[in-house]
């Protein structure tokens, strides 16, 4: 059974950084595009970004390329999402996906306040 | 960007009718290799999206054939033929031709 398992969210104070990962099980994690897609409360989807099969690609949208960082390990079947200067405008539920968004994991929650 | 429009932003309909979601894209989504990537989602309430249609109108795995799609170049239309309870939700299209990827502002589907 294919499996995205996102971690790493919570509580975080404006202007600090956060680390999220995506556990994934079920296929051949290196096999494929890895992509992360966030929610803020109420609101649509917004594409953060994706990583290839061997990290040599990694595309952003432009909005958020300077604060978010992707990766992956594909020892650890892992994908990351790196986070920083966090502010109110990124609270949001993040999701991981691939396949062309056939698959997504729960979602973790991120919470910026002070 | 690309900006997807979704109408309309709200749609009630009562088990078996038929409804139709439109989304029009502010540029063409016909690809140089030809294939068209704008797929269709479904967010039921308190879960994750659902793939239900992808590259414009070829059913996702498991997804009921009530469900089709249709369009071209910049319209594009999700058709499902006799709602049922379990179709409420947000429904989001989203463009994959152009980067940076773009989602519409989706179309919630209330069941009277």
């Amino acid at each position: 059974e294919v499996k995205l398992v996102e971690s790493g969210g919570g509580l975080v104070q404006p202007g600090r950084s956060l680390k999220l990962s995506c556990a994934a099980s079920g296929f051949s994690f290196n096999d494929y595009w890895m992509g992360w897609v966030r929610q803020a409360p109420g609101k649509g989807l917004e594409w953060i970004g994706e990583i290839n099969q061997d990290s040599s690609t990694i595309n952003y949208t432009p909005s958020l390329k300077d604060k978010f960082t992707i990766s992956r390990d594909n020892a650890q079947n892992t994908l990351y999402l790196q986070m920083s200067k966090l502010g109110s405008e990124d609270t949001a539920i993040y999701y991981c996906a691939f396949n062309w968004f056939a698959y997504w994991g729960q979602g973790t929650l991120v919470t910026v306040s002070s | 960007d690309v900006v997807l429009t979704q109408t309309p932003p709200t749609l009630s309909a009562t088990i078996g009718q038929s409804v139709s979601i439109s989304c029009r894209s502010s540029q063409s989504l016909l690809d140089s290799d030809g294939d068209t990537y704008l797929n269709w989602l479904l967010q039921r309430p308190g879960q994750s999206p659902q793939l239900l249609i992808y590259s414009v109108s070829n059913l996702e795995s498991g997804v009921p054939n009530r469900f089709s799609g249709s369009g071209s170049e910049t319209d594009f239309t999700l058709k499902i033929s006799g709602v049922e309870a379990e179709d409420l939700g947000v429904y989001y299209c989203m463009q994959a031709t152009h980067a940076p990827l773009t989602f519409g502002s989706g179309t919630k589907l209330e069941i009277k």
